[in-house]
């Protein structure tokens, strides 16, 4: 069965900061790989999704995404942090051809003004 | 507002009472999933249904757990004599093709059951 790991459970910055959220899976074959954001009280958002081709994935609000096969990774970016940005953040797997996520545990940002 | 949407957002139970969980899907979605979340965990699956059918519900516990996706109307999770251990937030999703076929699931508020 597929997992997905998330290294950290808390992170804490301040303003300005760089960001940088680790999301590891084990699955062997084709993979969708999709970062969600749930900020206080609202429902999960998407903020980025690889499924192929360049590797390197841009989203929403400045966030970008570094899928690393041989690694088995999907790490999540954001170079200068804003308070806006205090959240939970949940990496998530599909196989290819699969129809459910398998979500890591989540990890929660909270950004100091 | 075009979005998933779930009703109640916060649903109180005491044990042994039955919980129902709905969800409308976004317009033009017919595939629906549920998920949980327990406190401090991840979403984890349950139910994946097409309009009348129940494709995959790997992730549903064997008893007391239930969902349907009527052909009129909005999916439902049923939870029968519920137990504390039920409390958790419980989401869905849709999206307007089976997930093979590169589409997102977009999500609603979800539910917040609460088990007295």
């Amino acid at each position: 069965a597929q997992s997905v790991s998330q290294h950290n459970h808390h992170v804490i910055l301040s303003e300005a900061a760089s960001l940088e959220l680790g999301c590891n899976y084990s699955y062997g074959g084709t993979v969708n790989l999709f970062w969600y954001v749930q900020y206080p009280g609202q429902h999960l958002q998407l903020l980025l999704k690889y499924f192929s081709g360049d590797p390197l994935v841009k989203g929403i609000k400045g966030f970008e995404a570094e899928f690393i096969k041989s690694k088995f990774s999907f790490n999540l970016r954001k170079p200068s942090v804003q308070w806006s940005d205090t959240a939970e953040y949940f990496c998530a797997v599909r196989m290819a051809a699969g129809n459910k996520l398998t979500f890591g545990g989540g990890t929660r940002v909270l950004v100091k003004p | 507002n075009a979005g998933v949407m779930q009703n109640p957002r916060h649903l109180v139970r005491r044990r042994g009472q039955e919980a129902r969980l709905r969800c409308s899907p976004m317009k033009g979605h017919s595939h629906v999933y549920w998920y949980r979340q327990l406190p401090e965990e991840g979403l984890k699956f349950m139910v994946y249904l097409q309009k009348e059918n129940i494709i995959d519900e790997s992730g549903m516990p064997k008893e007391r757990f239930s969902a349907e996706f009527p052909k009129e109307g909005p999916s439902i999770l049923r939870i029968q004599q519920v137990v504390r251990g039920d409390s958790a937030a419980y989401f869905c999703a849709s999206s307007p093709h089976p997930g093979g076929s590169n589409q997102p699931q977009h999500f609603g508020d979800g539910t917040r059951l609460s088990i007295l």
